[in-house]
C-alpha cells in the first residue's frame, strides 16, 4: 500500500523558515502530484500548495512547495513563520489505482 | 462562492450503518471538472480518504474501506452520500466532504460533522 510519511513535529521562531517532509513508501513521489493542507484547531483543512508547487490564491508567498526525487519526498516551506502558521499539515498525492492518500501529518509550533 | 455542509445522525449504534449526506451549493454537482469525496477523521488522528464520486455515479473507494462503503449522488438534489457499514468504535471521527479534483486535490471542505459510534 502506498503511504506517504511526516516528521511528528517541528518548531521554531516566529520569522524564522521551517521544511516539512513527506516521504512516499513506493514509486516515484514525482509520478503524481502532490498538495499540502493546513488545519488549524477545530477546522477543516485547507489548501497551501496544489500540483506540487503552486499557491491556491489568498495563499501567502512565504509557503512554497516543491519536490525531491533523489529521496522520493516532497517538502512544504514555510519562511517567516508567523504565530498563525501553528497548525497541522497534511500532505497528499494518489497512486496508479486511483488511491488517494493523505501524510501522516506534522503539527507545526511557533515557539 | 462553493460551500458543502455535511448532514445526518452524530450518533450510531455499533454494528449499525453510518448514513452522511453532503449538500452542495454555489455551484453544480454536475460539473465535468471535479469529483466529489468523503474525507473522515479520528479524534485526534490524521485525515483517511474514504472514496469519491463522479456525477455519473462512477466511484473509486479506499481499499480498506471498500467492502463496507456505498456513495452515491443525486445530481436533482445536488446532494451525494456516504452509507458505512457494520460501525464500530475505530470508525468515530469527523466525516468531511469535499470537491475533488483529481489532480490537484481536495478543495474546498465542508465543516465536517462529528460521528460517534456507541455500543
Amino acid at each position: 500500500n502506498f503511504m506517504l510519511t511526516q516528521p511528528h513535529s517541528v518548531s521554531e521562531s516566529p520569522e524564522k523558515t521551517v521544511t516539512i517532509s513527506c516521504t512516499g513508501s513506493s514509486g516515484s513521489i514525482a509520478s503524481n502530484y502532490v498538495q499540502w493542507y493546513q488545519q488549524r484547531p477545530g477546522s477543516a483543512p485547507s489548501t497551501v500548495i496544489y500540483e506540487d508547487n503552486q499557491r491556491p490564491s489568498g495563499v501567502p508567498d512565504r509557503f512554497s512547495g516543491s519536490i525531491d526525487s533523489s529521496s522520493n519526498s516532497a517538502s512544504l516551506t514555510i519562511s517567516g513563520l508567523k504565530t498563525e502558521d501553528e497548525a497541522d499539515y497534511y500532505c497528499q498525492s494518489y497512486d496508479s489505482s486511483n488511491n488517494y492518500v493523505f501524510g501522516t501529518g506534522t503539527k507545526v509550533t511557533v515557539l | 462562492q462553493l460551500q458543502l455542509q455535511e448532514s445526518g445522525p452524530g450518533l450510531v449504534k455499533s454494528s449499525e450503518t453510518l448514513s452522511l449526506t453532503c449538500t452542495v451549493s454555489g455551484g453544480s454537482i454536475s460539473s465535468s471538472s471535479y469529483y466529489w469525496g468523503w474525507i473522515r477523521q479520528p479524534p485526534g488522528k490524521g485525515l483517511e480518504w474514504i472514496g469519491t464520486i463522479y456525477y455519473s455515479g462512477a466511484t473509486y473507494f479506499n481499499p480498506s474501506l471498500m467492502s463496507r462503503v456505498t456513495i452515491s449522488v443525486d445530481t436533482s438534489k445536488n446532494q451525494f452520500s456516504l452509507k458505512l457499514s457494520s460501525v464500530t468504535a475505530a470508525d468515530t471521527a469527523v466525516y468531511y466532504c469535499a470537491r475533488h479534483n483529481i489532480l490537484r486535490g481536495f478543495d474546498p471542505w465542508g465543516q465536517g460533522t462529528l460521528v460517534t459510534v456507541s455500543s
